[in-house]
Formats: C-alpha cells, structure tokens, sequence
C-alpha cells in the first residue's frame, strides 16, 4: 500500500543532544513538509520540499535542519539549538502539479527530551 | 498571507445530535479548503475538501461543508454524530496562486461525544 512512513513512533532525547527523525513515502510525490504539534497551537511548519535537493524554511524552522537527496525520503534533524523540542512531528506529501493539492500525513513521531 | 481561525477550542454534543464546526479563512483570492480529522496520537485524515465548483461539497464519514464566499467561511457539519466522530478536527487553507504549496492550519477544534 502507498503511503508515508514515520520512525519511530517515540523517541527520547537527552538535552544537547541531536536527533533525526525519519519521513518516507512512496506515493511518487513530489512535494514533502514537516509540521511541528503543539496542544491548542494547531499544526506549525518547520520545513518543505518541492523537489529533491531543494528545500524551504517554514514559519519555525530554527533549531532544525532537513535534507532531501532521494525523492522518497525527507528526514528532519532536532539540534540541541532547538529551545523546546518536546512536541509531536508530522511529516506529509503532496502532488506539485502547479497548484496545491491536498496533503498525505505520516502517523507522527513523539519526541520527548529527558 | 492566508490565515485560519478556529473559534471553538472544544465542543460536546450528545451522540445522533447535529454537529456544525466553524471556520474562517483569510485569503485575497479564491482558496483551497481543508479539512482535516485527527484521532489521539495519529496522523491527520482528510475529510473533504473544496476547489472551486459547487459550494456544498462532501466528504467521508457523513460530513459535509459548505463553502461561504460572503463570509470567509468553510464550515463542517454532520446531521448525526456518532461517538466514533470523537476526535480533533483541522480547517486548511492553501493559496491558489503560482508556488503556493503550503498548508496553513487551524488550531483545531476537539470534539467530545456524550454517549
């Protein structure tokens, strides 16, 4: 079945340490996002990507870094500059057929600094 | 920029009652509309959604929205709530111009059904 893959599902983390969350999809799209979850703050995004080796700073992208050399896979890096990295990650995928489509979601991975 | 608002942070109706989930969208041109359901600790789930057409447009579950031009708005209903409708519900909005790529959510509204 086609779809998006988050891992792991729960991660821990001691402060100052870095940790890469992982986003894979294999829907064939083009277009990648990661969301940060916050309760009561809605879905805030970190970083997108339209096309493999490019991507873009969302509204809160400080304190992370992502990279995107397979078309498949969009992994998120939390550095120890990220203030308060406890929060519940969201990646998802769309088309980029000139206009935006609608979005796939993975099933999110909880992060938690211990 | 285009922004959502949510107004209700909470609702509960008593299950087979009606349900209506408000919201406002601002935007300079013609938007596509979202909306989103998520269960505790899972991904988001598209109901519905509007590109251009017809106003009423439906989605899975039963659920319905309704395009309002006149007052920015995009509202969710369902005539009869069951209690698996228990969850957090999401309203998006994209910019429909050229590069416009990016969701931009609501705060979500939860929803709570009374047996």
């Amino acid at each position: 079945d086609g779809g998006i893959t988050q891992s792991p599902k729960y991660l821990f983390r001691k402060e100052g340490q870095n940790v890469t969350l992982s986003c894979e999809q294999n829907l064939n799209h083009d277009a990648m996002y990661w969301y940060r979850q916050d309760p009561g703050q809605g879905l805030r995004l970190i970083y997108y990507s339209q096309i493999v080796n490019d991507f873009q700073k969302g509204d809160i992208a400080e304190g992370y870094s992502v990279s995107r050399e397979k078309k498949e896979s969009f992994p998120l890096t939390v550095t120890s500059a990220q203030k308060n990295p406890t929060a519940f990650y969201l990646c998802a995928s769309s088309t980029r057929e000139g206009v935006a489509t609608e979005a796939f979601f993975g099933q999110g991975t909880r992060l938690t600094v211990v | 920029a285009q922004s959502v608002t949510q107004p209700d942070i909470h609702i509960t109706v008593s299950e087979g009652a009606s349900l209506e989930l408000r919201c406002n969208y601002s935007y300079g041109a013609t938007p596509y509309l979202f909306w989103y359901v998520q269960s505790p600790g899972q991904g988001l789930q598209l109901l519905l959604k509007y590109f251009s057409g017809d106003t009423l447009v439906q989605g899975i579950k039963g659920f319905e929205a309704e395009f309002k031009r006149s007052q920015s708005s995009f509202n969710l209903r369902k005539p009869s709530v069951h209690w698996s409708d228990a969850a957090e519900y999401f309203c998006a909005v994209v910019g429909s111009g050229a590069g416009s790529y990016q969701l931009t959510f609501g705060k979500g509204t939860k929803l709570s059904v009374i047996p």
